[in-house]
């Protein structure tokens, strides 16, 4: 089954206390992408990868990092987090680029920071 | 910058009546478009989208959405809701290849 999986799904923790949000895709995609959905605001882009090795910032990238290994991994790192990225995380991925092709999201996850 | 405007974060309907949810969109190039839905509890799904041809495109679910230029809108409907239709829908706008610009969201409540 093509799917997008995302872990963890729920997670609380603490100021500062470092976390990795893992995604994986099965389907071979080249563009992956993270987005963050808060209240009143939709889903605002984190981080974008066109291909491995190859990330770029989107419209929110301060206190996250990616990285692109591999084509199917593509995970989220918040260093140091802080109360204000609390908020539900999506990671998507596309068979090309975003322009005009389906993005396959994943179930989602969601992040506390207390 | 393309941006995407959703009138009404919460549309109510009852069971059979007409849904019509609205997205206007600003876009400098020709637009592609797009209408995702989320279950509680779930990522996004695709709904359907307009990338050249057809003005008129339909989805899953029985849902069709209309792009119009002149008026710079894909508003989506569904001629009869379903109590299974209640969820959030998002209409988006691809801006360059990188990334797609999401409305706030519409929270779509079916009453029986």
């Amino acid at each position: 089954e093509a799917q997008v999986t995302q872990n963890p799904r729920y997670l609380i923790t603490v100021t500062g206390k470092k976390l990795t949000v893992t995604c994986s895709q099965n389907m071979n995609h080249e563009y992956m992408s993270w987005y963050r959905q808060d209240p009143g605001l939709g889903l605002r882009q984190i981080y974008y990868s066109m291909n491995v090795e190859v990330t770029d910032k989107g419209d929110v990238p301060e206190g996250y990092k990616v990285s692109r290994k591999e084509k199917r991994n593509f995970p989220l790192i918040l260093e140091s987090p802080s109360p204000n990225q609390t908020s539900l995380y999506f990671c998507a991925s596309s068979p090309g680029d975003f322009s005009g092709n389906t993005i396959y999201f994943g179930e989602g996850s969601w992040l506390t920071v207390v | 910058a393309q941006s995407v405007t959703q009138l009404g974060s919460h549309v109510s309907v009852s069971e059979g009546a007409l849904v019509l949810l609205r997205c206007n969109y600003s876009s400098s190039v020709p637009p592609y478009l797009f209408w995702y839905v989320q279950y509680p509890n779930q990522g996004l799904q695709l709904l359907l989208k307009y990338t050249t041809g057809a003005t008129l495109v339909k989805g899953i679910n029985g849902f069709e959405a209309e792009f119009k230029k002149s008026e710079t809108s894909f508003h989506l409907t569904k001629p009869s809701a379903h109590m299974s239709d209640a969820a959030e829908y998002f209409c988006a706008v691809s801006e360059g290849f990188q990334k797609l610009v999401f409305g706030t969201g519409t929270r779509l409540l079916v009453s029986p």
